[in-house]
């Protein structure tokens, strides 16, 4: 079976510019999150869905991140416009219950803010 | 709130040597689930186990096991014979149910980096 895809594996952008980051979650599962990476912090929970609705989004660090999923099959992840801060890796993951079960995970994707 | 504490940020072994990773949790729910996750240098996060707060069995997986007692809130895991292989950073996370929005929050520690040296 076909795990979470993300893509790019890896993206080196200059800041200002938007970045997208994107998803494939597992076939069936109905929940998405996405998490962010860093040394400081460690994994953190950004946003994630339920049936592609948005449930919680309190971890998006500010306004110029968004998130999207418009259908059981693909989300996005959005940086407009991209600060050197947002260097991290970005992990999406899905489960097939909010809590219970296991969330799989990506392989991620390391993006690196110039 | 719920919190997850891995004290041990590193440990280095000898291979074949027996390592056990601590992992102490927080959290007021009555029902919770445990996991444990881990991250090899390549970066990729990999799901090992799950464990509901009503099962308190101990539970064997070829060279893994882990050891779960809730009147010390630990769920702690052993690496028996360790392999260079093993190496990798290992997280241990709680997620409780109950609350609508937070309910699905994977609250993980801050990760244990598990070096086996040849």
């Amino acid at each position: 079976d076909a795990g979470v895809i993300q893509s790019p594996r890896h993206e080196v952008t200059e800041m200002g510019q938007e970045v997208t980051l994107r998803c494939k979650p597992i076939s069936g599962h109905d929940y998405l999150f996405w998490y962010r990476q860093t040394m400081m912090r460690g994994l953190e929970l950004l946003i994630y869905f339920n049936n592609n609705v948005p449930i919680d989004d309190s971890g998006m660090p500010e306004d110029r991140f968004s998130a999207k999923m418009p259908n059981a099959s693909f989300s996005t992840l959005k940086i407009q416009p991209s600060e050197p801060r947002d260097s991290a890796v970005y992990f999406c993951a899905s489960s097939s219950d909010r809590s219970n079960q296991p969330q799989h995970f990506g392989d991620g994707t390391r993006l690196s803010i110039l | 709130a719920q919190k997850v504490t891995q004290a041990q940020t590193e440990i280095s072994v000898v291979e074949k040597e027996d390592v056990t990773l601590d992992c102490v949790y927080e959290t007021r729910d009555t029902t919770y689930y445990l996991f444990w996750y881990k991250q090899p240098p390549s970066g990729e996060l990999v799901f090992l186990i799950r464990r509901n707060s009503f099962d308190e069995q101990n539970e064997i997986s070829g060279r893994y096991s882990w050891n779960f007692q809730k009147s010390t809130s630990s769920f702690n895991f052993t690496i028996t014979a360790s392999q260079v292989v093993d190496s990798a950073v290992y997280f241990c996370a709680l997620s409780a149910p109950q609350r609508e929005t937070s309910g699905s929050r994977l609250t993980f520690g801050e990760g244990t980096q598990l070096t086996v040296n040849p």
